[in-house]
């Protein structure tokens, strides 16, 4: 398995307060994702790093901030959470060449993040 | 948009049996075409990963299938057991990030 961890695995969380979630690699990888799952959405994309300090939005990146000040670290933060944002986040990384991604993309265990 | 979806929403079969799951997409200029599978409160394991100039990838008892003109992906997954009860998810790369499909729920039964 790919060496990605995310912490927390599980939040339980208010209304309005800022959550922050982390993905950490042992890969080196240079591209990192988050996406979030939703019954009857599927797997949507929220924002992707392809290298240290660029980050760049995705389908559904309203709500949502990122940051990844280290190769190994990629950081997603909810500034004030809402219930609409009760979701799994799930962190993926991957290798690539130039800016097309041609290798496979690997998952990490997600975090289940309920928001009251 | 890329649009992606997947054809049974779920699937119940009797151990032994050979199947067929489906995946369709409306842009056919991808990258390439990533299977994936998800047990319940998992991540996503991948399974196979189609590039864009390959007709077909196999592993083990899996084979995908892409036919890119036609939008279209296949796992086959020969003689199934209880243990490849899961979730199949289909994503297709059309440059920076996947988009996924929603799914085909796979039971298999003793």
């Amino acid at each position: 398995d790919a060496g990605i961890t995310q912490s927390p695995r599980h939040k339980v969380t208010e209304t309005g307060t800022p959550v922050t979630l982390r993905c950490h690699q042992t890969e080196n990888h240079r591209y990192m994702y988050w996406y979030r799952q939703d019954p009857g959405h599927g797997l949507r994309l929220i924002h992707y790093s392809y290298g240290v300090k660029d980050t760049d939005k995705g389908e559904v990146s309203d709500g949502y901030s990122v940051s990844r000040s280290k190769t190994e670290d990629f950081l997603l933060t909810l500034e004030s959470a809402t219930s609409s944002q009760t979701s799994v986040y799930f962190c993926a990384i991957s290798e690539s060449s130039g800016q097309i991604l041609k290798e496979t993309q690997y998952f990490g265990p997600g975090t289940r993040l309920l928001v009251l | 948009k890329q649009e992606v979806t997947q054809i049974p929403a779920a699937l119940s079969v009797p151990e032994g049996e050979n199947l067929v799951l489906n995946c369709s997409f409306t842009d056919s200029a991808i990258y390439n075409l990533q299977w994936f599978r998800q047990d319940p409160g998992k991540g996503l394991t991948s399974l196979l990963l189609i590039q864009s100039s390959q007709r077909e990838q196999t592993s083990g008892r899996l084979n995908a299938s892409l036919d890119k003109s036609s939008g279209r992906s296949t796992l086959y997954i020969a003689a199934s057991q209880p243990g490849d009860s899961a979730t199949y998810l289909c994503a297709v790369n059309s440059g920076y990030a996947l988009n996924f499909g929603k799914g085909t729920s796979l039971l298999v039964t003793p």
